[in-house]
């Protein structure tokens, strides 16, 4: 079982439309999470952490399920802008740990 | 600004050649990553470093090795190139868990 394991899509939606996606890890000692983005040919970059008691930016809403090890992102009123891959990421507690990444989710806004 | 920087975009290679991906951050990081980005893989980690001297395997450390003799710098060494090392290699550096990772522009490689 991967360790990092998100729904590959591709989501296409209408703009305006909300979206979600779930994202699951396996390993319980994980303590931080994340949401990254990566347009095409280029680099991922932070979108949100995401905190225990959820989080919310602007369109974007974070949870965090500890006791079913699943984080999710929503994208609500959602714009052609949005259209990229969106990576989840789940660190263990250390500062030495390694950063585990899932395959990503590719979303596809239509106009 | 923050900046982590890899020495090529686009890289070609012969089968059988010593390959040397090099990363250098400006950000005095104590740790730094290297992986692969393949279709439908997504990113896969190969080693990192949580220190000068220090490394660990990731997921898929065979056919490479890295060293870090300066904080600033991580190498990728591919010691005999394979053509199924074809790939983006990204390299990403970051303080502390709880903090954002940082990732430099990505080196595409190709190996014939």
């Amino acid at each position: 079982r991967k360790e990092v394991e998100q729904d590959p899509g591709p989501f296409n939606v209408p703009e305006g439309a909300t979206v979600a996606f779930n994202c699951t890890y396996s390993n319980s000692a994980s303590q931080s999470f994340f949401w990254y983005r990566q347009d095409c040919r280029k680099e991922p970059k932070l979108l949100m952490s995401v905190y225990s008691s959820g989080n919310e930016d602007g369109r974007f809403t974070a949870q965090l399920n500890r006791a079913s090890q699943y984080i999710s992102l929503l994208i609500r009123d959602s714009k052609l802008s949005d259209s990229a891959t969106y990576l989840c990421v789940v660190r263990e507690g250390s500062s030495a740990s390694k950063i585990i990444f899932g395959s990503g989710t590719r979303l596809s806004i239509r106009p | 600004d923050v900046k982590v920087t890899q020495s090529s975009r686009y890289l070609v290679k012969r089968t059988g050649e010593k390959v040397f991906l090099e990363c250098v951050q400006d950000m005095d990081h104590e740790n730094m990553f290297w992986y692969r980005q393949d279709p439908g893989l997504g990113l896969r980690l190969i080693y990192f470093s949580y220190d000068v001297k220090m490394k660990e395997k990731g997921d898929i450390p065979e056919g490479y090795s890295v060293s870090r003799e300066k904080k600033e710098r991580f190498s990728l060494i591919l010691e005999s190139a394979s053509t199924n090392q074809t790939s983006m290699y990204l390299c990403a550096s970051h303080q502390g868990a709880q903090t954002e990772a940082f990732f430099g522009q990505g080196t595409r490689l190709t190996v014939v």
